[in-house]
């Protein structure tokens, strides 16, 4: 089953309004999670890394008061999408990674298709 | 700069056959290749992994192979079904788990039946 739940799966909005985007790790602790995005028919291009308790770093290019990150639990990552346009429309992927013995995984959500009007 | 080189972008193999994926990377640095495989409207499923201190890896009918020195590594799908049709991303990274991964570019892959 799913270990990361992504929500909500789609979302159709008006220009100029925000989306906030929730990213769940379902059965374990996540100190850490990344925030994608990806056009159709490309690869994923990481956004961000959410810290657990602070800031969020976000990769070169990404517009951090436009794509709110917010960790405040160690199971919830959000991810809010503030004036949406319609440029911002895209598919939004979250992971989590997932401790095991012997190596950590990398596990995704289902993702998010954001349509902007 | 691309740091994960992925071939080809597409692929159609014959159900039955054997469907290969290659990777290439630059970042010496990296240490987990994992493969996904994405769904359309879906978000990537992790498929199979390795490390650098093994040259080959094998879960069911997914095989990935790893060359260290000629920093590639490959995705084989044995006996090809339909139900593979699916785009696979390979990816690496490097660190303590801090760091995001870095993606191939992806392979569409078609099996027909």
């Amino acid at each position: 089953g799913a270990v990361v739940s992504q929500h909500p799966s789609r979302v159709i909005c008006k220009s100029g309004t925000s989306v906030k985007i929730e990213c769940r790790s379902l059965d374990f602790q996540a100190t850490t999670m990344f925030w994608y995005r990806q056009f159709p028919k490309q690869s994923l291009m990481l956004m961000a890394t959410s810290n657990e308790g602070s800031k969020a770093t976000y990769e070169q290019g990404v517009e951090k008061d436009k794509f709110l990150i917010n960790h405040a639990s160690l199971t919830l990552s959000t991810l809010t999408v503030t004036s949406a346009h319609p440029e911002d429309s895209s598919f939004y992927i979250c992971s989590a990674i997932r401790p095991r013995g012997g190596g950590e995984k990398l596990f995704f959500g289902s993702g998010t298709q954001l349509s902007v009007l | 700069q691309q740091q994960v080189k992925q071939s080809p972008q597409s692929l159609i193999v014959q159900k039955g056959g054997i469907s290969i994926i290659n990777c290439a990377y630059e970042n010496t640095a990296f240490d987990y290749f994992p493969w996904y495989q994405q769904f359309p409207g879906k978000g990537p499923a992790l498929l199979i992994a390795i490390r650098p201190d093994v040259s080959e890896k094998k879960e069911g009918r997914f095989t990935i192979s790893f060359n260290k020195s000629a920093k590639q590594f490959s995705l084989h799908i044995m006996d090809s079904q339909p139900g593979d049709s699916a785009t696979y991303f390979c990816a690496a990274k490097s660190g303590g788990g801090a760091d995001g991964l870095t993606f191939g570019k992806g392979t569409h892959l078609i099996i027909q039946p």
